[in-house]
């Protein structure tokens, strides 16, 4: 069965401190793996995608990473406006379908 | 682009009542999504679409709820009857082959039943 499992649920940083989110994923044929930004309220704003192991996309202070098992989105030099629940997806053999986990709560105190 | 709208974006209701939520994709996107979202069970899949037709309608909780997209910049999602258990909130999304599938999600419709 295709699966997203992030860790940790929840992160708490200081303003500056840098770190890195989990993705770890199985999935028969992995088609993609998008990142998303959700702020409360809203809905989940697309960030990168990623296609092939090795393969990684910068934006700010974010960097995504792949490999063949699990993904990271590395946050450096974290400000309190980076706060919010980062989701990730995995799209498998069916077009268009994305499997999303359960997201990271992040949280950047000043 | 105006992006995905949605509407209404807050609906309270009565339990035993019909909800009627709305979406109108990106132009151009040939898929279409409805999500639920609840803080004990994250974003599932109800249903998605492909050039109007229902593709995968699995996540779909039971006979109550319905979804059409009767034309490509157009659809909707009814519960009826409406119970407590459905309060969350429910995001449309769309995307398209062009685009990588990366799907771009409207603002959302919180419903709460009562």
């Amino acid at each position: 069965e295709d699966q997203v499992t992030q860790s940790p649920e929840a992160l708490r940083l200081q303003e500056g401190e840098s770190s890195s989110l989990n993705c770890s994923y199985t999935v028969s044929g992995l088609r993609g793996l998008f990142w998303y930004r959700q702020d409360p309220g809203k809905g989940p704003e697309f960030l990168f995608t990623l296609y092939s192991a090795g393969e990684e996309k910068e934006k700010e202070r974010l960097k995504a990473t792949l490999t063949k098992k699990e993904s990271f989105l590395h946050i450096t030099a974290p400000k309190p406006e980076d706060s919010a629940t980062y989701l990730c997806a995995v799209q498998g053999p069916l077009a268009g379908k994305l499997i999303f986990g359960q997201g990271t709560e992040l949280s950047v105190k000043p | 682009d105006a992006g995905v709208i949605q509407s209404p974006r807050h609906e309270v209701t009565e339990m035993g009542q019909e909800v009627t939520l709305r979406c109108k994709p990106i132009s151009g996107h040939d898929y279409l999504f409805w999500y639920r979202q609840t803080m004990m069970r994250g974003l599932e899949l109800l249903i998605y679409f492909n050039n109007n037709v229902p593709i995968d309608d699995s996540g779909m909780p039971e006979d109550r709820f319905s979804a059409k997209m009767p034309n490509a910049s157009f659809s909707t999602l009814k519960i009826q009857p409406s119970e407590p258990r459905d309060s969350a909130v429910y995001f449309c999304a769309s995307s398209s082959l062009d685009r990588g599938y990366e799907q771009y999600f409207g603002p959302g419709t919180r419903l709460t039943v009562t």
